[in-house]
């Protein structure tokens, strides 16, 4: 199957910095890229649908000041979580896919910590 | 964008038995993808069954289709170890991004 790559897979930062997380997709086009997070054993809540070259959608509730989405080419999209706080702290997992309705491929997710 | 609902939340059987987990939706959907979770890791795409389909096998997983009934079910056969994770489905219609419920956490007991 297609690769999606994300980086870092754990990232440990202090209360007020930020911390951006990068996701690649390897060997495929993608038109769109969404992002989650993740508490521990709970389903994965979508944070937002970014698509190449416009601004991403967030969902409700979703600060976008706070998580900053930039999609710049067909094959990354990072987010900015900025002046993080210790509540950020989560799994944040990105996904992409090529076309709608196909299926999504998933980075291995990022481990955020905020001490 | 609709999530489906799991069923059990919770599954728990030895090696060798098949699991079965059953996924649940409300409105028309184009197609149905299963995906599965280790835990600690990002999903992988496991089957896509579209809505013209009743029935998708691939190697030892057999998925069904009831568009009547906005139902889904997901047959792990012969379960391994290895098959312990988190399993999720997900109804797409047209443009929409992957939403997900609370999953089915499958353990299976060596």
């Amino acid at each position: 199957g297609a690769v999606v790559s994300q980086h870092p897979s754990w990232v440990i930062c202090k209360s007020g910095t930020s911390v951006k997380i990068e996701c690649r997709s390897l060997d495929f086009q993608a038109t769109t890229m969404f992002w989650y997070r993740q508490f521990p054993k709970q389903s994965l809540m979508l944070m937002a649908t970014s698509n190449e070259g416009s601004k991403a959608t967030y969902e409700q509730g979703v600060e976008k000041d706070k998580f900053l989405i930039n999609h710049a080419s067909l094959t990354l999209s990072t987010l900015t979580v900025t002046s993080a706080h210790p509540e950020d702290s989560s799994f944040y997992i990105c996904s992409a896919r090529v076309a709608a309705g196909t299926e999504a491929f998933f980075g291995q997710g990022t481990r955020l910590t905020v001490v | 964008s609709q999530q489906g609902e799991e069923d059990p939340q919770a599954l728990s059987i030895q090696e060798g038995e098949n699991a079965t987990m059953n996924c649940s939706y409300k409105t028309s959907i184009n197609n149905l993808q299963w995906y599965r979770q280790n835990s600690g890791r990002g999903l992988v795409h496991l089957i896509l069954i579209r809505s013209n389909e009743r029935e998708k096998h691939s190697g030892r997983l057999r998925v069904t289709l009831d568009t009547s009934k906005k139902s889904s079910s997901l047959l792990i056969t012969a379960s391994r170890a290895a098959d312990t994770a988190s399993y999720f489905c997900a109804p797409i219609s047209g443009n929409t991004p992957l939403v997900f419920g609370k999953g089915t956490r499958l353990s299976v007991i060596a």
